[in-house]
């Protein structure tokens, strides 16, 4: 099965910050690489998927980057909106997710 | 676009199986992969399988093979997943999501949730 190792686990920043998570795949995965932002008590919500595009709607702050193994989920300017926990999801070979980011304000 | 609404939240005692369904509503069904997820509380997301609506073809995770089956049935747009030997350690909200079955994308649609209890 295909690992995924996401960190930080938790994130500590300011409106306004720019924040960024990181995802390490156990194998390649070339770019099926999808992230999550789930609110307390909701359904994740879809933010990215094949690594680097961005889902209807989604605002412009967010981006994804990387391939392969590597791949980054940035938040250019954090809004109060932001502060929930996001998941990075291989779907190469099965399924697999990270184990979550919990963005906190701080 | 498709709205997935699943059933209510249950109570089981250990060693019983429970069935959650996801009935689908809006676009064709069969054109769609869903896929079940768990969720322990506060824990992280755990793919469990998924079943192509289309043609009936079910994956499961090594973690849950032999204790979960996941079935559909398209007259009425509802995909089912039943666990069964059920442990306290499996309380849990369990979650449909479904993508369109290219698989290039991740899971554009989830239902609400179901929250199952197991306890004596």
């Amino acid at each position: 099965d295909i690992q995924m190792t996401q960190s930080p686990s938790t994130l500590s920043a300011f409106v306004g910050d720019r924040v960024t998570i990181t995802c390490r795949a156990s194998q390649s995965i070339s770019h099926w690489l999808a992230w999550y932002q789930q609110k307390p008590g909701k359904a994740p919500n879809v933010l990215i998927h094949k690594a680097t595009t961005l889902e209807t709607g989604v605002p412009s702050r967010f981006s994804g980057s990387g391939s392969g193994t590597e791949f980054t989920l940035t938040i250019s300017s954090l809004q109060p909106d932001d502060f929930a926990t996001y998941y990075c999801q291989q779907y190469k070979s099965g399924d697999t997710f990270g184990q979550g980011t919990k963005l906190e304000i701080k | 676009q498709v709205h997935l609404v699943q059933s209510g939240a249950e109570v089981k005692e250990p060693g019983a199986s429970v069935k959650v369904s996801c009935k689908a509503s809006g676009d064709t069904f069969i054109n769609y992969v869903v896929h079940w997820v768990r969720q322990a509380p506060g824990q992280s997301l755990e793919w469990m399988g998924w079943i192509n609506v289309g043609n009936g073809y079910t994956r499961y995770s090594q973690n849950f093979q032999g204790r979960i089956t996941i079935t559909r049935d398209t007259a009425v747009s509802t995909a089912y997943m039943e666990m069964s030997s059920l442990k306290s350690e499996d309380t849990a909200v369990f979650y449909c999501a479904a993508k369109d079955n290219t698989g290039l994308r991740g899971y554009d649609y989830w239902g609400q949730g179901t929250l199952v209890t197991v306890s004596s």
